[in-house]
């Protein structure tokens, strides 16, 4: 059973528009969400966070909204860069207890130039 | 070194085979976290050392994997006995403080080791 589900494989948007990544859970114990994101043969690196107190975080070009009645997060990238070019993965925790983040199964977003 | 090292970057298996891929942390980091990520899928959590202890193996998908953190440093993910299921990328993470997922200290991943089974 998947806990946190992304299921949108692949998003494709053009340079300088708003990327928008979904991501949502079913664990209402999640308290803490974050988002990473991968290029092809490296490991995932952490983008950005939110905490369930709060229903948005924004570094740069990236924010992130959290709707904890809908379970629902988003990524929103903007302006959208060729450089964006990767595999999002959102992830979820339950502080203060075990320490095993949980997986979306990500979304494929490429910016065209 | 400047990050988490993982090795061999690649490995070819026959099944029934042995294997150990090794994970090198960023110096000092306490928390070591191993990671099984299947073709088209996102990670899935094996196991969590916080220095030598293993406190959090309820992922290991079966007693054909065993994985060690003697010195509270380099960890080693063991799979006995491999099965083609058991392709995937293995990824290692590490972080200064305990857990590390963006709460306290940050957490970092290796690149990986692409395991296949034939």
């Amino acid at each position: 059973d998947q806990q946190v589900k992304q299921n949108s494989p692949s998003l494709s948007v053009q340079e300088g528009r708003i990327s928008i990544l979904n991501c949502d859970y079913t664990n209402s114990m999640f308290d803490y969400f974050l988002w990473y994101k991968k290029y092809p043969a490296e490991g995932p690196t952490f983008l950005i966070s939110i905490s369930s107190i709060k229903d948005k975080n924004e570094d740069g070009r990236f924010t992130v909204f959290l709707n904890k009645s809908a379970k629902h997060l988003s990524l929103h990238i903007v302006p959208s860069q060729p450089g964006d070019s990767a595999v999002y993965f959102c992830a979820a925790i339950m502080t203060g207890g075990s320490e095993k983040l949980v997986f979306g199964k990500g979304t494929k977003l490429t910016v065209n130039p | 070194g400047a990050g988490v090292s993982q090795s061999p970057r690649y490995k070819v298996a026959k099944r029934g085979q042995d294997v150990a891929l090794r994970c090198d942390p960023i110096s000092g980091h306490v928390s070591l976290f191993w990671y099984q990520q299947a073709l088209g899928q996102g990670p899935e959590f094996l196991t969590y050392f916080q220095n030598e202890a293993q406190l959090d193996k309820s992922g290991l998908p079966s007693d054909r994997f065993f994985a060690e953190r003697p010195e509270g440093s380099v960890s080693t993910l063991k799979i006995q006995r491999t099965q083609q299921e058991d392709s995937a990328v293995y990824l290692c993470a590490s972080s200064l403080g305990q857990g590390g997922w963006g709460l306290r200290t940050e957490a970092f991943f290796g690149q990986g080791t692409r395991l296949t089974v034939v």
